[in-house]
């Protein structure tokens, strides 16, 4: 069973670049995830699809600040430039023999 | 555009059951699967399961099998989620979310959620 690990949080400056990452179990480097974006009291949002040679789709209206990449078992999220509305929870997703795993949420904050 | 419409808060005691509808439009319906995913209070995202539209099949989380019950009705294009035997660690969100077209098992679309509250 994959399993993918979030730091629980991280913080940034409003302007300032920030990357997330969210790390694939042994066995799994090879595994696709997906991101989402939680703000807060609000549903999650897709962000976008994102492969191990780094290839992303994103989500309808997902502005161009936001970005993915892959290096082995690690998938990123970047936001290029920080904005305040992007202070929310990040969960990265997979999926494996018809189940689906998410990771436990990396909360930004936005300083 | 494509939307995902849930029905109301429901307030449940233990061992009772609760019905979630979601219903789907701007997109043809028995294209894609539809995940359910909850979030207890202050907790992450955990997936329960998903449905084809299709033909009805389903996959669950083992955590939730013979708990819970996963329906569809082609002709209002509508799915229901059923949680049987309830507890007070039911309590949560609950979200619908549809799959994507290349791949059904990340989602691409989610619902406002609905809160189902449990307790005596």
């Amino acid at each position: 069973q994959v399993v993918l690990t979030q730091s629980p949080s991280a913080s940034a400056s409003l302007g300032a670049p920030v990357k997330l990452t969210c790390t694939l179990s042994s066995g799994h480097s090879s595994y696709a995830i997906a991101w989402h974006q939680q703000q807060p009291e609000k549903g999650p949002r897709f962000l976008m699809k994102l492969t191990s040679d780094g290839s992303h789709i994103k989500g309808d209206g997902i502005p161009d600040r936001f970005s993915g990449s892959s290096s082995g078992a690690e998938r990123y999220l970047t936001i290029s430039s920080l904005q305040s509305e992007d202070e929310a929870d990040y969960y990265c997703q997979t999926w494996g023999t018809g189940t689906v795993v998410f990771g436990g949420g990396t909360k930004l904050t936005v300083l | 555009q494509v939307q995902l419409v849930q029905s109301g808060a429901e307030v449940k005691k233990p061992g009772a059951s609760v019905k979630v509808s979601c219903k789907a439009s701007g997109y043809t319906f028995t294209g894609y699967y539809m995940h359910w995913v909850r979030q207890a209070p202050g907790q992450g995202l955990e997936w329960m399961g998903w449905i084809n539209p299709n033909n009805g099949g389903t996959n669950s989380a083992q955590k939730f099998q013979g708990r819970v019950t996963m329906t569809r009705d082609t002709s209002i294009s509508t799915v229901y989620m059923e949680l049987s035997r309830l507890r007070s660690d039911d309590t949560a969100v609950y979200y619908c979310a549809r799959g994507s077209s290349s791949t059904p098992y990340y989602m691409d679309v989610w619902g406002k959620g609905t809160t189902v509250t449990v307790s005596s």
